[in-house]
C-alpha cells in the first residue's frame, strides 16, 4: 500500500521568510496530492492540492510542486505571516483507491 | 466544511463504559472516514465507509465499532475494549471518486474525549 513520509516534524521561521515542507509517497500510481492545515485545536483544512498531470500549483502565497519522477511533492509558503502557524498535512491517494494515505504532519511556527 | 457536524464536542467517559460519538453530513458525500488524532499526532484511519451498509477496518480499527444506516450518519462506538481511548476524534467526507482521481475530504469540527 501507498506510505506517505513527511518532513521536517517542526519548522520554525522568521516572519517574512519562506517555508517548505517536503513529502515523499511510495505507490507512483498514486495521482492525488491534496494539503491540510489544522490550526490548534480545530479541523484540518485543504488549503491545496495538486493531480499528478501538473507540476505545479500556486495560490497567492502558497504553492505545490510535484516531482513524479522522484515520487515527492513539497508545499511552499511565501512571505509568511503569524497566522500560517499551525500543523500541515500532506496526503496521497490513486485514482480508484478508497481512502487518503496521510504524512505525519509538521508544525509549522513563525516568529514575529 | 459546513455541513459536516459532530457531536458532542467534548465527551467525558469513565473506564468500562462505551460512548458512541455522532458524525452527520449533508453534502450528499457518499464516502465517510472516522480518524484519531493524539496530541502531537497525525491523523489514524479508525474505520471509512464508501457506501450505505457497508464499511471498512482502518489502520486501527480494534476497540472501535461502526455503522452506517444512512448516508448522511456515520457514527463511531468506542468500546470498553479500547484500552486508551483519550483522544481528538475527526470525522471526515469526501464524494465518490468516479473517473477524475479527486478526493477531497471534509472535515468535521472534531470531537474530544477524555477517559476518567
Amino acid at each position: 500500500g501507498e506510505n506517505v513520509e513527511q518532513h521536517p516534524s517542526t519548522l520554525s521561521v522568521q516572519e517574512g521568510d519562506s517555508a517548505v515542507i517536503k513529502c515523499t509517497y511510495s505507490d507512483s500510481a498514486s495521482n492525488y496530492f491534496p494539503w491540510y492545515k489544522q490550526e490548534l485545536g480545530k479541523r484540518p483544512q485543504l488549503i491545496i492540492d495538486i493531480r499528478s498531470n501538473v507540476g505545479e500549483k500556486k495560490d497567492q502565497r502558497i504553492a505545490v510542486t510535484l516531482n513524479k519522477t522522484a515520487k515527492h511533492f513539497s508545499l511552499h509558503i511565501t512571505e509568511t505571516q503569524p497566522e500560517d502557524s499551525a500543523v500541515y498535512f500532506c496526503a496521497a491517494i490513486q485514482s480508484g483507491a478508497q481512502k487518503l494515505v496521510f504524512g505525519q504532519g509538521t508544525r509549522l511556527t513563525i516568529n514575529p | 466544511d459546513g455541513g459536516i457536524t459532530q457531536s458532542p464536542k467534548y465527551l467525558f467517559r469513565k473506564e468500562g463504559q462505551n460512548v458512541t460519538l455522532s458524525c452527520e453530513q449533508n453534502l450528499n458525500h457518499d464516502a465517510m472516514y472516522w480518524y484519531r488524532q493524539d496530541p502531537g499526532q497525525g491523523l489514524r484511519l479508525i474505520y471509512y465507509s464508501q457506501i450505505v451498509n457497508d464499511f471498512q477496518k482502518g489502520d486501527i480499527a480494534e476497540g472501535y465499532s461502526v455503522s452506517r444506516e444512512k448516508k448522511e450518519s456515520f457514527p463511531l462506538t468506542v468500546t470498553s475494549a479500547q484500552k486508551n481511548p483519550t483522544a481528538f476524534y475527526l470525522c471526515a467526507s469526501s464524494s465518490d471518486l468516479g473517473t477524475s482521481g479527486h478526493n477531497e475530504q471534509f472535515f468535521g469540527p472534531g470531537t474530544r474525549l477524555t477517559v476518567l
